[in-house]
């Protein structure tokens, strides 16, 4: 089966300064790549997703980028702010959305 | 409002005592699914459902039991519940997509 590992596990950052977080994933049946961040106490929720046909995708400071090729995917965020601190999962699943894979998440902290 | 609702919140139980673990969702979605989440893990399937009457295996399926005999609802099941299934456990629907909608979590710890 799939298998997703995500890298760092804890990120601490300077808020205004950027935060990348890596995913590789194993499995090439795989083509939709979303990431979730989870505030603490509540649960997961979608921040941006791509798909394989697409190599890169921006939503105002959050971006992701996608080689399908060397199977990694990576979730960069500009200019953080405190409320960005959180968990963020990157996740994996077929063409057919049944099965979800997930990473084992990455704690980012943003110092004011 | 649309929403995933998971109940309980919160469950204390003794290792064998069967437990239900219920989840609804009010946004007409044909796909639901249960994660547990554990430190270090991150979210791992247990179950999925494309439709009604229809259901199969995630990741680690061992010692749950789901059933949808309704679109609405997916409860989890556990039928003698062991300490290694201390958990958080998410509900989460989605359209079929993409985007999974999460409930708020139900946290389990079996004695």
């Amino acid at each position: 089966g799939e298998n997703v590992e995500q890298h760092p596990s804890t990120l601490s950052v300077q808020e205004g300064d950027s935060a990348v977080i890596k995913c590789t994933y194993s499995d090439s049946a795989s083509n939709y790549f979303p990431w979730y961040k989870q505030e603490l106490g509540k649960r997961p929720q979608l921040i941006i997703d791509i798909r394989s046909n697409v190599g890169e995708k921006k939503d105002q400071r959050i971006a992701v980028t996608l080689n399908k090729t060397a199977k990694h995917f990576s979730l960069h965020i500009t200019e953080t702010q405190p409320e960005d601190s959180a968990v963020y999962f990157c996740a994996a699943s077929p063409y057919n959305f049944n099965k979800f894979y997930f990473g084992s998440g990455t704690k980012l902290n943003v110092k004011p | 409002e649309a929403q995933v609702t998971q109940n309980p919140r919160y469950l204390i139980t003794v290792t064998g005592k069967k437990l239900t673990v219920t989840c609804s969702q009010n946004m007409n979605h044909e796909y639901m699914s249960w994660y547990r989440q554990d430190p270090g893990l991150g979210l791992r399937q247990i179950y999925y459902s494309m439709n009604v009457e229809v259901t199969d295996k995630g990741d680690v399926p061992e010692g749950y039991k789901v059933s949808r005999k309704e679109k609405r609802n997916f409860p989890l099941i556990l039928e003698s519940p062991s300490p290694n299934q201390t958990s958080l456990y998410f509900c989460a629907s989605s359209w079929g997509t993409g985007e999974l909608f999460f409930g708020e979590g139900s946290r389990l710890t079996v004695l």
